[in-house]
């Protein structure tokens, strides 16, 4: 049974940088891409980017280069992304999700984590 | 960057019914590779249907997808209680993967 579990919900001051992780299990981390997607409340669904945890290669949304940073830690099938230079507009939940056998939709999400950026 | 535009914003229906969701495209979406997702409050969204057509693993068939191009279209034949949620559109046939704004479904 794939499993994603997330990090639980953190706070942040603007400014800040915040960093949450995936943990895989029940399949073989390497060999399906990681994506993160957002969701600020009571809006819809936002892409960020994505990770091969085989290789290590990322890409991400423009809206978000340089200011994201994807990696993964294949010897405990993790992958983190973290978000430096929080806004209040950051606050939102944030998922990972599974992209399927050569990467196209999304099979398995996270739970999300919640983060929020207030001073 | 492909714009997904989801209509209706909301669907007001009785259990029972049928719901027709709405999913067009700014550009043509490569090789129907667009999937539904069901969200529900509080969770995460959960995969119904992908390549435009073929619903996911333990999806019951109630939910049917079709279109091609621009335009793509989620039913759900007879509406069931636990349906009741939002509806969301993406595209994965070209970069950044876009969603749509979502359709909530919601009792009548």
């Amino acid at each position: 049974q794939v499993q994603l579990v997330q990090s639980g919900a953190d706070v942040k001051k603007p400014g800040a940088s915040v960093k949450v992780s995936c943990k895989a299990s029940g399949y073989t981390f390497s060999g399906y891409y990681m994506h993160w997607v957002r969701q600020a409340p009571g809006q819809g669904l936002e892409w960020m980017g994505w990770i091969n945890p085989n290789s290590g290669g990322t890409d991400s949304a423009q809206k978000f280069q340089g200011r994201v940073t994807l990696t993964r830690d294949s010897s405990i099938s993790t992958a983190y992304m973290e978000l430096s230079r929080l806004g209040f507009d950051d606050t939102a939940v944030y998922y990972c999700a599974r992209g399927s056998y050569g990467d196209y939709y999304f099979d398995s999400w996270g739970q999300g984590t919640l983060v929020t950026v207030s001073s | 960057e492909i714009v997904l535009t989801q209509s209706p914003g909301t669907l007001s229906l009785s259990p029972g019914e049928r719901a027709t969701l709405s999913c067009g495209a700014s550009q043509s979406v490569t090789s129907s590779y667009l999937a539904w997702y069901q969200q529900k409050p509080g969770q995460a969204p959960r995969l119904l249907i992908y390549g435009a057509s073929s619903r996911a693993t333990g999806i019951p068939d109630r939910f049917s997808g079709s279109g091609s191009g621009t335009d793509f279209t989620l039913t759900i034949s007879r509406l069931e209680p636990e349906d009741f949620a939002v509806y969301y559109c993406q595209q994965y046939g070209s970069s950044p993967r876009t969603f749509g704004q979502g359709t909530k479904v919601e009792v009548k």
